[in-house]
């Protein structure tokens, strides 16, 4: 079944542990994206890449960082978490530019 | 940037009746609209998109029309049913920014039986 898997679901942390929430996709997709989701603001590009070794910033880039050093996986990494980035995050891919993205169940992070 | 702006935030209609949710876009050079379903505990599902060289695309209930000139796009679904239940999102894209997706703030739709 092709799927955007994101782990984990759900997680509580508390403000400057450092914390990284996994993305993999099993349809050889280029592209891949991470979004988060707050209520009345829609959903916000956070970083995006192209392809592997190829990553770009998004509207709300800072505090995150991304690596792809593989196709199939994307991760996003908070470095030192703070309270401001509670949200619902969600991944995503797609076969390129202007194609569909195909996005994951959502992971909801919570900051003390 | 893009600015993406959708309205309304909140549409209620009675099943079978009509709904539409409308978005315009600041940025001329957008070329690529595509509308997304995101039910309670899910991701976004791409549900319809069109490219700027197409006025209308439909698929069953669903239809989307775009206007280049006036800068904007609007979803429709037809013979609404309880299921259509759901918070809509339209976004938008253009080629010279190759990766980057602006959404608008999202439609909470709610089918009434």
């Amino acid at each position: 079944e092709a799927q955007v898997t994101q782990n984990p679901r759900y997680l509580i942390t508390v403000t400057g542990k450092k914390l990284t929430v996994t993305c993999s996709q099993n349809m050889n997709h280029e592209y891949m994206s991470w979004y988060r989701q707050d209520p009345g603001l829609g959903l916000r590009q956070i970083y995006y890449s192209m392809n592997v070794e190829a990553t770009d910033k998004g509207d709300v880039p800072e505090g995150y960082k991304v690596s792809r050093k593989e196709k199939r996986n994307f991760p996003l990494i908070l470095e030192s978490p703070s309270p401001n980035q509670t949200s619902l995050y969600f991944c995503a891919s797609g076969q390129g530019r202007h194609q569909p993205q195909h996005f994951g169940d959502g992971t909801r992070l919570s900051i003390l | 940037g893009e600015n993406v702006e959708q309205h309304p935030s909140t549409l209620s209609v009675q099943e079978g009746d009509s709904a539409v949710i409308k978005c315009t876009y600041s940025d001329s050079a957008s070329n690529y609209f595509p509308w997304y379903k995101q039910e309670l505990g899910k991701g976004p599902q791409l549900i319809i998109d069109i490219r700027s060289n197409v006025g209308e695309k439909k698929d069953q209930r669903i239809a989307v029309t775009l206007n280049k000139t006036a800068k904007h796009f609007s979803l429709h679904i037809t013979e609404t049913q309880p299921e259509d239940s759901a918070v809509y999102f339209c976004a938008a894209s253009k080629g010279s920014t190759l990766g980057r997706l602006y959404f608008g703030r999202g439609t909470q739709l709610t089918v009434w039986p």
